[in-house]
């Protein structure tokens, strides 16, 4: 079945520990991409990824970290964390979006993180 | 840069209703547009894509929406709701590697 996993789905951790947070697609996308989900404010882009080894910031990228050393992994990295990235965070994929070809992202199940 | 607003943040409809969301975007160049919708406990899902052509685009479990360009709007709609369509529905513009999501509308229908 084509997904998009993520783990862990719940986590309760306290401020400072770092954390990782894997996203795995099975669908040989090259685009993958992580969101965080908070009331009121929709889906907000964190990172995005065009290929292997080839990442940049999206709209709020400060206190994560992202790598893309193969093309199925996408993990998200918290060095610090902190009460504000308390989120239900999302991780996507698709293949290369551009062109009248723009495809649909493929969201995995979601990851509730509380920083305490 | 570009930016999505979706004009109700929550539309409680009776069943068998018609309901329409509304969304506007602001962008300087050609964009594609999305409705993804989300029901509780879940991930994003698709409903509806825009990326050329006809301007009236029809998605999944009879949903529709319109791209009006002058108007920079892609409103969503649906001539009939059921109780399963009680769901958070986002729109989301995609444009230079990006897709920008609106804040969501929370569709609540009651029997």
């Amino acid at each position: 079945e084509a997904q998009v996993t993520q783990n862990p789905r719940y986590l309760i951790t306290v401020t400072g520990k770092k954390l990782t947070v894997t996203c795995s697609q099975n669908m040989n996308h090259e685009y993958m991409s992580w969101y965080r989900q908070d009331p009121g404010l929709g889906l907000r882009q964190i990172y995005y990824s065009m290929n292997v080894e080839v990442t940049d910031k999206g709209d709020v990228p400060e206190g994560y970290k992202v790598s893309r050393k193969e093309k199925r992994n996408f993990p998200l990295i918290l060095e610090s964390p902190s009460p504000n990235q308390t989120s239900l965070y999302f991780c996507a994929s698709s293949s290369y979006p551009t062109g009248a070809g723009a495809n649909v992202l493929t969201f995995g199940a979601g990851s509730r993180l509380t920083v305490l | 840069a570009q930016s999505v607003t979706q004009l109700d943040s929550q539309v409680p409809v009776f069943e068998e209703a018609p309901v329409e969301l509304r969304c506007n975007y602001s962008s300087s160049v050609s964009v594609y547009l999305f409705w993804y919708v989300q029901y509780p406990n879940q991930g994003l899902q698709l409903l509806l894509k825009y990326l050329s052509g006809s301007t009236l685009v029809k998605g999944i479990n009879g949903f529709e929406a319109e791209f009006n360009k002058s108007q920079t709007s892609f409103h969503l709609r649906k001539p009939s709701v059921h109780i399963s369509d009680t769901a958070e529905y986002f729109c989301a513009v995609f444009n230079d590697y990006k897709l920008s999501f609106g804040a969501g509308t929370t569709v609540t229908v009651r029997a």
